[in-house]
Parts: C-alpha cells; structure tokens; sequence
C-alpha cells in the first residue's frame, strides 16, 4: 500500500532546479518519523539517496538535498544533469499500519 | 562493501508458494545489528514492504500481507529467504532484499528479481 503521495512526474531543463514533495499524515511524517529518499534509474535497484531526512551516503552529489516539515518532505535537485533522469521514491514508518511505507514515486525528465 | 543477491524461480503458478533467496556477500546477516527486508515493486513503480527478520530470527511483516509471508534466515549460509503462499496474479512483482540500517531506511539493495504468476 502506498500512503505517501508524491507528483507523478517533474521535469526540468540541464542546469535547472526541481523538487519532489512527499505528502503524508499524522501518523507518518507528521508523527516524526524521518524520511527517506531513493533514486531508481532505468531497470535497476533503488539507490538511498537521502537518509533522515537531510542526510546524504558518502558519494551522493551534493546537488541532491532533503527538508521535511509538518506530514511533508521535498527532495531538491540543482544543477540539474542528464544522469539524474530516473524514478525518486520516499520512505517512512506508518504507526497506524505498523509498516514501512514508500511513495508513489516521482519520474525526473531532463528536457 | 555488502552485496546481496535474489535467486529463485520467475515463473509460479497461481495458488502456489513464491519461493525466493537472497545471498548476502561482503558482509555477514548475523553481524552490525541489522535487520534485512524483502521489499517487492508492483507493475507501474510503487514499492511494498513485505517483512523483516532478525539474524536472532525475530520477524515483523507488513500486515497486508502477514498471513501468507514468511521470511527466515540461514546464517551458516549467510542467506534469507521469503515465501508467499497462496499467490495470485497481483503478487507479480520484481522482489529485492535489503539491509535495514538503522531499523528505518534501507541500504544496500539487492538487483532484484521478476517473478510472474501465471499458469
């Protein structure tokens, strides 16, 4: 079940700047729990991109940035570049389904 | 570096039991406090928890799917594994273990493995 919303798709133009909001509740993001970000490009595995929120894995561009207030999250790319066209997904911790939950995903077109 | 990797038949029968195992490398499951999950991709993009376990054998699954998930860990072998019983077509899905840092996020991922339920 996924109980996060995000956009569908976004799209930005080389150099540009695009964000993905992750819309949850009060028993998701807005009980506290943290937020995480995936990137997913064409035909492989889900890669951490974002962990609590605002962290970044060591090798992660720092033109990937992640904010969370109230029961949302975003994920910002700058500098947009071709190599960031891919699926973003965000993850959290439902406490009323007592279950991880992920979004609905974000496709990322560069034009 | 950790790598895992899923194995097992891409192709069950409906009312049958989805068998799948992912192969740990470079790292050992009873090691650094980490639980593992199964986590599977339903056609069109969106990601489903399924369960995880603990190298102690401790399990905790999504409810949706508690009654027909079972995942256990061998850690002579340094593998687990998940069956799903009693599947139907919706359970066609691309399935991947990973380890669960931290007990909230999910890092590394396994490659992932189609599997199809039809007859």
């Amino acid at each position: 079940q996924t109980v996060l919303t995000q956009p569908p798709s976004v799209s930005g133009a080389p150099g540009q700047r695009v964000t993905i909001s992750c819309t949850g509740s009060n028993s998701n993001i807005g009980a506290g729990y943290d937020v995480h970000w995936y990137q997913q490009l064409p035909g492989t595995a889900p890669r951490l991109l974002i962990f609590r929120n605002i962290n970044r894995p060591s090798g992660v561009p720092d033109r990937f940035s992640g904010s969370k207030s109230g029961t949302s999250a975003s994920l910002a790319i700058t500098g947009l570049q071709a190599e960031d066209e891919a699926d973003y997904h965000c993850q959290s911790y439902d406490s009323s389904l007592s279950a991880y939950v992920f979004g609905t995903g974000t496709e990322v077109t560069v034009l | 570096q950790v790598q895992l990797q899923e194995s097992g038949p891409g192709l069950v029968k409906p009312s049958e039991t989805l068998s799948l195992t992912c192969t740990v490398s470079g790292g050992s499951v009873s090691g650094g406090g980490y639980f593992w999950s199964w986590i599977r991709q339903l056609p069109g993009r969106g990601l489903e928890w399924i369960g995880y376990i603990y190298f102690s054998g401790t399990t905790n699954y999504n409810p949706s799917l508690k009654s027909r998930a079972t995942i256990s860990i061998d850690t002579s072998k340094n593998q687990l594994s998940l069956k799903l019983a009693s599947v139907t077509a919706a359970d066609t899905a691309i399935y991947y273990c990973a380890r669960d840092d931290s007990h909230a996020w999910f890092d590394p991922w396994g490659q992932g493995m189609l599997v199809t339920v039809a007859s």
